[in-house]
């Protein structure tokens, strides 16, 4: 049973491009989140995501980011017109039911030059 | 605002037990106590959790004392691919508001183990 996946692992972007990072939940699970960790500090919480629906986003920045969880393929985390404040580990969970417990991906390193 | 308290960091000799503590004097009764782990560069790893019981896995155990205001990880033989940062959560049984999908990671503990 594979475990979440995410890529790319390593992502270079310059000041103004988009990012594009990708999640796939581990079989059965159906629930996605996405968190942040930023140098030197904790995890924090950005979106959480079905399968089609945005559940809650209170924690994505307003503007630049965006997420998406369609019907077949990965979860999409979008990030355009990056800056480099937006360098960053980006790490994805999923669970297959919102209580059950989350488990981690491998996370996508976001730097931005 | 994570919920619970920390050392920052733990020493632990390879092949002995290592024990990591967690204060969460403000957890309420429909809490659980979660543990993950942040090797450096992978993304963390989910250990164990509970509700008042202490639990087993093939991982570690959890001790939670009986009033649960604070808690215990062990590693019983620890070995040096234990090094990480271990994070104790405390998280809702029920969804309130979105407060029980919304993981608080806190500091953690830096667990260093020495050969």
């Amino acid at each position: 049973n594979a475990g979440v996946m995410q890529n790319p692992r390593h992502l270079v972007r310059r000041r103004g491009q988009e990012a594009r990072l990708r999640c796939s939940p581990m079989k059965g699970h159906s629930h996605v989140y996405w968190y942040r960790q930023l140098p030197e500090e904790g995890l924090k919480f950005m979106v959480y995501l079905q399968k089609e629906n945005i559940i809650d986003e209170s924690g994505m920045p307003k503007e630049r980011f965006s997420a998406e969880f369609p019907k077949e393929g990965p979860s999409i985390l979008r990030i355009q017109q990056v800056v480099r404040g937006d360098s960053a580990a980006y790490f994805c969970a999923s669970s297959p039911r919102t209580e059950e417990t989350q488990y981690f991906g491998p996370g996508t390193r976001l730097l931005v030059l | 605002d994570a919920k619970t308290t920390q050392p920052p960091s733990m020493d632990c000799a390879e092949g002995r037990a290592a024990n990591l503590p967690c204060n969460h004097s403000t957890i309420s009764g429909n809490e659980y106590v979660y543990w993950y782990r942040q090797i450096h560069s992978q993304g963390p790893q989910y250990i164990i959790h509970g509700l008042k019981n202490n639990e087993t896995n093939e991982m570690a155990s959890l001790i939670i004392t009986e009033d649960r205001k604070s808690s215990t990880l062990i590693l019983p033989h620890a070995t040096l691919r234990d090094t990480a940062v271990y994070y104790c959560i405390v998280r809702p049984i029920e969804n309130s508001g979105g407060s029980n999908y919304k993981l608080t990671f806190g500091k953690g503990t830096l667990l260093t183990v020495n050969p």
